[in-house]
């Protein structure tokens, strides 16, 4: 079955610390993979997303994603957080239907 | 820019009654769907609809319905509200894989 796992439920970080958020997937196919923010209070906004290419894969804000198609995972990353950064992250999997398969989420929380 | 918005941010209304959330897009776009978000269970689809009068069953279909009359208006009814319905309830719209979300709304059911 297809399913998306995001191991970490919350993740606390310092302001200026580097920043990793793992997502891992389940998909028979090539998938498309998306990573979105939710502020708190908020719609969720597109981070980035990757359907083909270049397994490095640039987005807003400062953050990018690795595709490893070895491991099944497409792990978030920022080198150095913000106060700003503090929000939910939810991951994606889909493919060529219309539905998206969505992780639980992370929370992230940024320390002074 | 993509625009998804949603009737209300926030919504209090008492057990058994009839409720409707409405969202609208103005991208033309095709696809639109409905999810709840409850703490620890991420994004539920309820429903989608691929077209003007088309729709899907998502996972937890339960106690909703759908409408789509027009393109741009995709609206979710809660035929009794219940008190397992209190959620927050989020729509979306679809291009080229990547979904567009509303701010969402915090429904309360008493």
């Amino acid at each position: 079955a297809q399913s998306v796992t995001q191991p970490d439920i919350h993740i606390t970080v310092s302001e200026g610390a580097s920043l990793e958020l793992r997502c891992n997937y389940s998909y028979g196919a090539t998938p498309y993979l998306f990573w979105y923010v939710q502020p708190p209070g908020q719609g969720l906004q597109l981070l980035l997303k990757y359907f083909s290419g270049d397994t490095l894969v640039q987005g807003i804000k400062g953050f990018e994603a690795g595709f490893k198609r070895s491991q099944s995972s497409f792990n978030l990353r920022k080198p150095s957080v913000h106060w700003s950064d503090a929000a939910e992250y939810f991951c994606a999997v889909g493919g060529s239907n219309y539905q998206l398969i969505w992780g639980a989420g992370t929370k992230l929380i940024i320390k002074p | 820019d993509v625009k998804v918005t949603q009737s209300s941010r926030y919504l209090v209304k008492r057990t058994g009654e009839k409720v409707f959330l409405e969202c609208v897009q103005d991208m033309d776009h095709e696809n639109m769907f409905w999810y709840r978000q409850d703490p620890g269970l991420g994004l539920r689809l309820i429903y989608f609809s691929y077209d003007v009068k088309m729709k899907e069953k998502g996972d937890i279909p339960e106690g909703y319905s759908v409408s789509r009359e027009k393109k741009e208006r995709f609206s979710l009814i809660l035929e009794s509200a219940s008190t397992n319905q209190t959620s927050m309830y989020l729509c979306a719209s679809r291009e080229r894989g990547e979904q567009f979300f509303g701010p969402g709304t915090r429904l309360t059911v008493l």
